[in-house]
């Protein structure tokens, strides 16, 4: 079983969408929660960084992080074209981050 | 732009051959990572380096090793080279050194070993 898992998707979604992104993870220990974007094989770009349990907004980006049941979130309000990348989620005990398998995610127009 | 900056973008050489990967952090920041990016593994943490030390290692093969200078650039050398080791190599950094820190990435080095 992997540390950390992520439906590789694909998702489609329309203009203007709610984009629901979902990872869970079997370790405990780890206590730093950050979801990236990646286009087309750039570098992973840092979105949202959290620690605690609960929600954590930015503009029309929601991360929600529930250690008791080792899942995360991330949701994308009135989601545009320049949305469509790949969505990775990693998070962290010590040094390392430990990513999920990324989400490609299309917005249609 | 994250700030950290990789070079080259793209190296293309032969199974066998040694090639050196460059990373120059973000200004300020004392930490750098490296990680390594294939299309069945996924992201994967290899070696971390703060302020010139070597702090963690991942699975990172023997036939790679890595360096931070006092300047704090790091170059991360792979030797031996084999068809799997073509991959997508991205240098991340941060402030200080712990998960605590965010971690920024650099635009990556494409490496292709024919």
């Amino acid at each position: 079983q992997k540390e950390v898992e992520q439906d590789p998707g694909p998702l489609s979604v329309p203009e203007g969408a709610i984009v629901s992104l979902n990872c869970t993870y079997s370790n405990s220990a780890f206590q730093y929660f950050m979801w990236y974007r990646q286009y087309s094989r750039k570098g992973p770009e840092l979105l949202m960084y959290t620690y605690s349990s609960g929600n954590k907004e930015d503009g029309r980006f929601t991360a929600q992080v529930d250690k008791s049941s080792k899942y995360i979130s991330l949701f994308i309000r009135d989601s545009q074209p320049s949305d469509s990348a790949t969505y990775l989620c990693a998070m962290s005990s010590g040094y390392k981050l430990s990513f999920g398998a990324g989400t490609t995610v299309t917005v249609r127009a | 732009d994250s700030g950290v900056t990789q070079t080259p973008k793209h190296l293309i050489t032969a199974t066998g051959q040694r090639v050196t990967l460059r990373c120059s952090p973000r200004s300020g920041d004392l930490s750098v990572y490296w990680y390594q990016q294939s299309l069945d593994q996924g992201l994967q943490f290899l070696i971390q380096y703060y302020n010139g030390e070597e702090r963690a290692k991942g699975n990172i093969l023997e036939r790679f090793s890595a360096q931070q200078f006092p300047d704090l650039h790091s170059e991360l050398n792979l030797s031996s080279l084999e068809l799997g080791d073509s991959a997508l190599y991205f240098c991340a950094s941060s402030v200080g050194s712990g998960g605590s820190y965010e971690q920024y990435f650099g635009p990556g080095t494409r490496l292709t070993v024919t």
